[in-house]
């Protein structure tokens, strides 16, 4: 089957550096990717992993270890605008996008 | 500017009634989606199209229905057999379905039984 498993919530503080983890398990692999959803807006894209290893993008860093099944996402410098709920997918071998609940990110001054 | 526009952000719906919910973009992509998502729990995927005058169901299709018949257009009617239809409803759209491509969300549409 399919599964895919994020925190549901996680604190930190303005200026500080916060890792938000993903689980998952799937018959067929295709790439991962993380997104960032302000409440009651759509969601944005931020990254896309296919290969193990860490894409930086800025503030913004993700991970990936397929033999693992686990990606990262790392944020870094956070300012309070990054307070929102981040979204990790996985594609599968249907080329489908399975996503996690999400983990809402709440921080603090 | 280039993006997905879904209207209209707020809806109602009365009992045995059809509602119809509009998304339209102009970014020029082939695959379009519409997912919906409830407190707590992942986007699932209701019906997606690939191209134009092509659609296949997703893994909650039941109650809905969408048309394809321009490529930048993809509505979705919520019908009186979907029995639990209050969601908030996005609709997102690709370059192509394969996948590996990024979704592009517009700003969803949120509907509700009065």
């Amino acid at each position: 089957g399919q599964n895919i498993d994020q925190p549901t919530e996680m604190t930190a503080t303005e200026g500080a550096i916060v890792q938000i983890n993903c689980t998952y398990q799937t018959s067929g692999f295709n790439g991962l990717f993380w997104y960032q959803q302000h409440a009651g807006e759509a969601p944005t894209f931020l990254s896309y992993n296919v290969l193990d290893g860490l894409e930086e993008k800025g503030r913004f860093s993700s991970f990936l270890s397929r033999s693992k099944g686990y990606s990262y996402l790392l944020l870094k410098e956070l300012q309070m605008k990054d307070s929102a709920s981040y979204l990790c997918a996985l594609s599968n071998s249907n080329y489908q996008l399975i996503w996690g609940a999400g983990t809402k990110l709440i921080i603090k001054p | 500017d280039g993006g997905i526009t879904q209207s209209p952000k707020y809806l109602f719906r009365k009992e045995g009634q059809n509602v119809t919910l509009s998304c339209e973009q102009n970014l020029n992509h082939d695959a379009m989606y519409w997912y919906r998502q409830d407190p707590g729990q992942g986007l699932r995927l209701i019906y997606y199209s690939q191209i134009v005058n092509d659609f296949q169901k997703g893994d909650i299709a039941e109650g809905y229905s969408v048309s394809r018949e321009k490529k930048e257009s993809f509505p979705l009617t919520v019908t009186s057999a979907q029995k639990n239809p209050t969601a908030f409803y996005l609709c997102a759209s690709s370059i192509e379905g394969g996948g590996g491509q990024p979704q592009h969300f517009g700003d969803g549409t949120r509907l509700s039984i009065l």
